[in-house]
């Protein structure tokens, strides 16, 4: 256990609706990241806060938006969901040291139809 | 960030020690050396870090020779269980950090 939640697990939606994926950090830790890994693909960086600023933006999609709340837990919202968007979405949470460790959580299973 | 390249995938029989090459030929003064494993469908796992010569934990090895421009992750006597896909991580956390974790390399430990 990595001491970082996601929820929900499983999110089952259709096309062109809107989604909410939560994460709770590890304890401490002030940054948040979020990934997503389709099928069979790598992990695909999306974007990361610190201490509830944006910090780096990877290829995030225009539908898709994030936040990071007071209380350091975060929000990944996808609109208009497209079969594409199916995938595992992981967020992952660090200490913030001259290091480039992670501890990421279970993960999103997000099913389009 | 510096860019890595490892193997697509390995194979290897239960027993065997298993090492994983890494390039990353533009790596930073300030760039650490993170390896992370990955089993399907859950979150990746921080495995082992280092900065240079040679990082033991209870899981595996790091070395990494004097110029930094490679690493080699040494996983002892792997098992079944090891199968997984392990990615090569470089860079610096500091605020503004853009994450690469590229394809991996999909390691099959054969019974």
């Amino acid at each position: 256990d990595s001491g970082v939640t996601q929820t929900p697990k499983h999110l089952i939606t259709a096309t062109g609706q809107r989604v909410t994926l939560r994460c709770s950090p590890r304890s401490g830790d002030l940054s948040v990241y979020w990934y997503q890994q389709s099928l069979d693909q790598g992990l695909q960086f999306l974007i990361q806060y610190y201490n509830g600023e944006e910090r780096a933006k990877g290829n995030i999609l225009e539908r898709f938006s994030a936040q990071q709340f007071p209380d350091l837990h975060s929000e990944l919202n996808l609109s208009s969901l497209e079969l594409g968007d199916s995938a595992l979405y992981f967020c992952a949470s660090s200490v913030e040291t001259l290091s480039n460790t992670q501890y990421f959580g279970p993960g999103t299973r997000l099913t389009v139809l | 960030l510096a860019k890595t390249t490892q193997p697509i995938s390995m194979d290897s029989y239960e027993g065997q020690e298993v090492n994983i090459t890494c390039s990353h030929n533009n790596i930073a003064t300030n760039d650490y050396i993170t390896w992370y494993q990955q089993f399907p469908s859950q979150g990746p796992r921080f495995i082992i870090q280092g900065y240079k010569t040679k990082v033991t934990n209870e899981v595996a090895s790091l070395f990494i020779p004097a110029d930094r421009k490679s690493s080699t992750l040494s996983l002892p006597r792997v098992s079944l269980s090891d199968t997984a896909v392990y990615y090569c991580l470089v860079g610096v956390s500091g605020g503004y950090q853009k994450v690469t974790f590229g394809t991996g390399t999909k390691l099959q430990v054969i019974p």
